[in-house]
């Protein structure tokens, strides 16, 4: 039973550009939460995704947006890339509301 | 907004010894839980606690949540290299599993 996957491992971008992150929930799982961890901080929560539709949102501007697909999985996109955006991309996935959280190996992003 | 607090920040300990970290939350603990990290990576979740009180166990780590329910500790036995790693504590928040972490203690383990 594969657990959460995310794409790409890595990702170098620059300011400006745009960038999109993937997460593949882990098997019987339906809700989706991205976080962003910076370095040497605790992971900051961006938002959750439940029957495609963002369902919280933490403090994070309208560049960050996201999507669920029926099967799923979710993609984060982060617009006009700052360089205060580099940062591991976290995606968690969960089965209902009282269900821990797994989380993903991450997708590290660079912005130059 | 609820805050977390871990203490140490860091750690570095003999193989062998024992050791404690703290997290202190600024609210009532409604579900607690304790993380495991190796550097850049993903989270390896450890325990979950719910009840003022309780007490888990999984192989040499234990976790505990106090009755007032607004401190944990998580106890490492006779540690190894194994357990080096960032130790994160979060609570969930309101009814959608919003997860509040910790800053997170830093554990190195010296052979």
């Amino acid at each position: 039973d594969a657990g959460v996957t995310q794409s790409p491992t890595h990702l170098i971008k620059t300011r400006g550009q745009q960038v999109t992150l993937r997460c593949s929930p882990k098997s019987g799982h339906d809700t989706v939460s991205w976080y962003q961890q910076a370095l040497g901080q605790g992971p900051q929560f961006i938002f959750q995704y439940y029957e495609e539709e963002e369902r919280q949102r933490g403090n994070f501007p309208d560049r960050f947006s996201g999507h669920q697909f029926p099967n799923y999985s979710s993609e984060l996109n982060v617009n006009a890339l700052l360089l205060g955006d580099s940062a591991l991309y976290l995606c968690a996935s969960h089965r209902d509301l009282t269900d821990t959280q797994y989380f993903g190996p991450g997708t590290r992003l660079t912005v130059l | 907004s609820q805050e977390l607090e871990q203490s140490p920040q860091s750690l570095i300990v003999q193989e062998g010894k024992n050791l404690t970290i703290n997290c202190t939350s600024s609210k009532t603990l409604y579900g607690l839980y304790w993380y495991k990290q190796k550097y850049g990576e993903g989270l390896i979740f450890l325990m979950m606690l719910q009840k003022g009180g309780e007490e888990k166990s999984h192989e040499k780590i234990t976790a505990k949540l106090d009755e007032k329910k607004q401190q944990s500790s998580l106890h490492i036995t006779a540690s190894q290299p194994s357990h080096a790693g960032i130790y994160l504590c979060g609570a969930s928040t309101g009814g959608y599993q919003k997860v509040t972490f910790g800053t997170g203690t830093k554990l190195q383990v010296i052979p």
